[in-house]
């Protein structure tokens, strides 16, 4: 149990797109995902908590317009980049944990390489 | 907000030693510290975690140590195989419902066959 599927896994957009990145919890609900960002060869970085029903909770220097987060039920929270730049390129990786099943830890989606061109 | 700190950076050992990653973080509220493991371009997994309430876990050649009084703990690799070489990185959270976890900076392990 607690899978948590993300998409797309990889996208190249030009600059000024927007991207949006979803990340669903298959076999449970969660009322909390959280969203981070990672550089080559760096650590993950949170972003910003995504709550189910009520907006999210963005860390500092996080800016909230350009990284809109939406968690409109208890599987699906996405992520959507707007008017992208070269240097929002990176993976994207957002977790969950059951609301229900707190024993099965968090569980990592499998990341969206984000390629601004 | 919490601070993760994480050395060393770069790890590099002989297949069948052992290998000890350290972090130590700054919330004395955090109270659950879990490591995850990393291969290149993949997700990160869960290997093992610990809560406040222990001092010590072991899976067989894992295992976690935390000291609260001086805020740091570690993992412990021993018999490592060239499997065991991906990025390890500690993190740390507080309570056990819905909270955001606090990543190091992440150690990049290689087992020398």
């Amino acid at each position: 149990g607690a899978v948590v599927s993300q998409h797309p896994s990889w996208v190249i957009c030009k600059s000024g797109t927007s991207v949006k990145i979803e990340c669903r919890s298959l076999d449970f609900q969660a009322t909390t995902m959280f969203w981070y960002r990672q550089f080559p060869k760096q650590s993950l970085m949170l972003m910003a908590t995504s709550n189910e029903g009520s907006k999210a909770t963005y860390e500092q220097g996080v800016e909230k317009d350009k990284f809109l987060i939406n968690h409109a039920s208890l599987t699906l929270s996405t992520l959507t980049v707007t008017s992208a730049h070269p240097e929002d390129s990176s993976f994207y990786i957002c977790s969950a944990r059951s609301s229900v099943r707190a024993n099965y830890g968090y569980t990592f989606g499998s990341g969206t390489r984000l390629t601004v061109v | 907000g919490e601070n993760v700190e994480q050395h060393p950076s770069t790890l590099s050992v002989q297949e069948g030693d052992s290998a000890v990653i350290k972090c130590t973080y700054s919330d004395s509220a955090s109270n659950y510290f879990p490591w995850y493991k990393q291969e290149l371009g993949k997700r990160p997994q869960l290997i093992i975690d610990i809560r406040s309430n222990v001092g010590e876990k072991k899976d067989q050649r894992i295992a976690v140590t935390l000291n609260k009084t001086a805020k740091h703990f570690s993992l412990h690799i021993t018999e490592t195989q060239p499997e065991d070489s991906a990025v390890y990185f500690c993190a740390a959270s507080i309570g056990n419902t819905g909270n955001q976890f606090y990543f190091g900076t992440g150690t990049s392990l290689t087992v020398i066959p």
